[in-house]
């Protein structure tokens, strides 16, 4: 249990185009997703919180026009990253906490390698 | 300073060994505790959570110590599918996790 699905599993695209990675959790409910990105070398580091139903939170430094989330179901997350350049070239994280279960264990994506030429 | 600290390492040991990571936290009202372990190039999985009490799983054995503000990771016996980057963790009261950089762990034959 506890499935955590992101599509695509990598991306290739030229700069300037946007790109869209979802996220799905297979077989529980979330109503809170987490969006994270990894430079090489480096952790995790948390983008922004996605909320079911309501805007998203973005951690300081996260451009929320150029990082587009929309979390419309209980179970999808997407992140949209608008004019891509290859600075934002990363491996991107989604992860999700079953509701309900009174837990903080975060159940992480596969993640999307984004490159940008 | 950093929310989490960690010593990258690497630790190269010998298959049968035991080695031990710690990490540090700044935030006091930091909640839940966690190790993952990620593979290279994918994403992090979940090794263990991390209570007070202390928690074994295993060869596995993660310690909490809230006074002095760190938690740890004993790995005992280790095989060659331990080589990893173990990430440290914890998450407050919006549930978002904070990770640490990492350790990286290589075990030889």
């Amino acid at each position: 249990g506890a499935v955590v699905s992101q599509h695509p599993s990598w991306v290739i695209c030229k700069s300037g185009t946007s790109v869209k990675i979802e996220c799905r959790s297979l077989d529980f409910q979330a109503t809170t997703m987490f969006w994270y990105r990894q430079f090489p070398k480096q952790s995790l580091m948390l983008m922004a919180t996605s909320n079911e139903g309501s805007k998203a939170t973005y951690e300081q430094g996260v451009e929320k026009d150029k990082f587009l989330i929309n979390h419309a179901s209980l179970t999808l997350s997407t992140l949209t990253v608008t004019s891509a350049h290859p600075e934002d070239s990363s491996f991107y994280i989604c992860s999700a906490s079953p509701q309900g279960l009174g837990t903080d264990t975060q159940y992480f994506g596969p993640g999307t390698r984004l490159t940008v030429l | 300073r950093k929310e989490v600290e960690q010593d990258p390492g690497p630790f190269n040991v010998p298959e049968g060994a035991t080695v031990a990571f710690n990490c540090t936290y700044s935030n006091s009202a930091s909640q839940s505790f966690f190790w993952y372990r990620q593979d290279c190039r994918k994403e992090p999985k979940l090794l263990m959570s991390v209570y007070s009490s202390g928690n074994e799983d295993g060869r596995f054995t993660a310690q909490l110590n809230r006074a002095s503000q760190y938690i740890s990771l004993l790995i005992r016996d280790s095989k060659l599918s331990d080589s990893a980057t173990y990430l440290c963790t914890f998450s407050g009261s919006a549930r978002q996790l904070t990770f640490g950089s990492g350790t990286q762990l290589t075990v030889l034959p």
